[in-house]
């Protein structure tokens, strides 16, 4: 079964200072890792995919890396409309769902 | 691009009455769509997984007598909650996702939710 575990549950950064989020993964046979990021009261809101190890994206102040066992989204410079909670999803072969972390909720303080 | 729609956004009802909670891909063809539900500060809770044209598979544990999944075309999924009771409030969530011209898994794409609060 695919497992995902999200680090930490929770993170409180001054804006400006930039930090990382991880996300740890075992799947049987990657198809894909997602990141995306939920504001209170919201569906998710589809922010990268990863298919690969070494792959890498970018978005404004976000930039996702992935390596075969884990998988982080670094916040350079966040600001406080970057704050909300990020969750990580994995999909393996075989299966048509994909397994979701509890997340890590961020908070920019100004 | 990449637009799902989900409506209502908020619904109130008495207990034992049905709800039906819609949700559409407005510029894509969703092959795939799914249901989650989510508890206050919780992660997203899988109920069950659509294709177009077929019966919905659901997660073990969801009552699919309950919950009632219908994918009649590509572009529209709903979820009815048959005789709601107060147990059934929750933050429902569609998601959907497509397989078309797609040599890559795609991912899906999310509502924004349906508030359902049963009294």
């Amino acid at each position: 079964e695919d497992q995902v575990t999200q680090s930490p549950e929770a993170l409180r950064l001054q804006e400006g200072e930039s930090s990382s989020l991880n996300c740890s993964y075992t799947v049987s046979g990657l198809r894909g890792l997602f990141w995306y990021r939920q504001d209170p009261g919201k569906g998710p809101e589809f922010l990268f995919t990863l298919y690969s190890a070494g792959e890498e994206k970018e978005k404004e102040r976000l930039k996702a890396t992935l390596t075969k066992k884990e998988s982080f989204l670094h916040i350079t410079a966040p600001k406080p409309e970057d704050s909300a909670t990020y969750l990580c999803a994995v999909h393996g072969q075989g299966y048509q769902k994909v397994t979701f972390g509890t997340g890590t909720k961020l908070q920019v303080i100004p | 691009g990449a637009v799902v729609s989900q409506h209502p956004s908020w619904v109130i009802c008495k207990s034992g009455t049905s709800v039906k909670i819609e949700c559409r891909s407005l510029d894509f063809q969703a092959t795939t769509m799914f249901w989650y539900r989510q508890f206050p500060k919780q992660s997203l809770m899988l109920m069950a997984t659509s294709n177009e044209g077929s019966k919905a598979t659901y997660e073990q544990g969801v009552e699919k007598d309950k919950f009632l999944i219908n994918h009649a075309s590509l572009t529209l999924s709903t979820l009815t909650v048959t005789s709601a009771h107060p147990e059934d409030s929750s933050f429902y969530i569609c998601s959907a996702r497509t397989n078309v011209n797609s040599g890559s898994y795609q991912p899906q794409h999310f509502g924004d939710g349906t508030r359902l609060s049963i009294l």
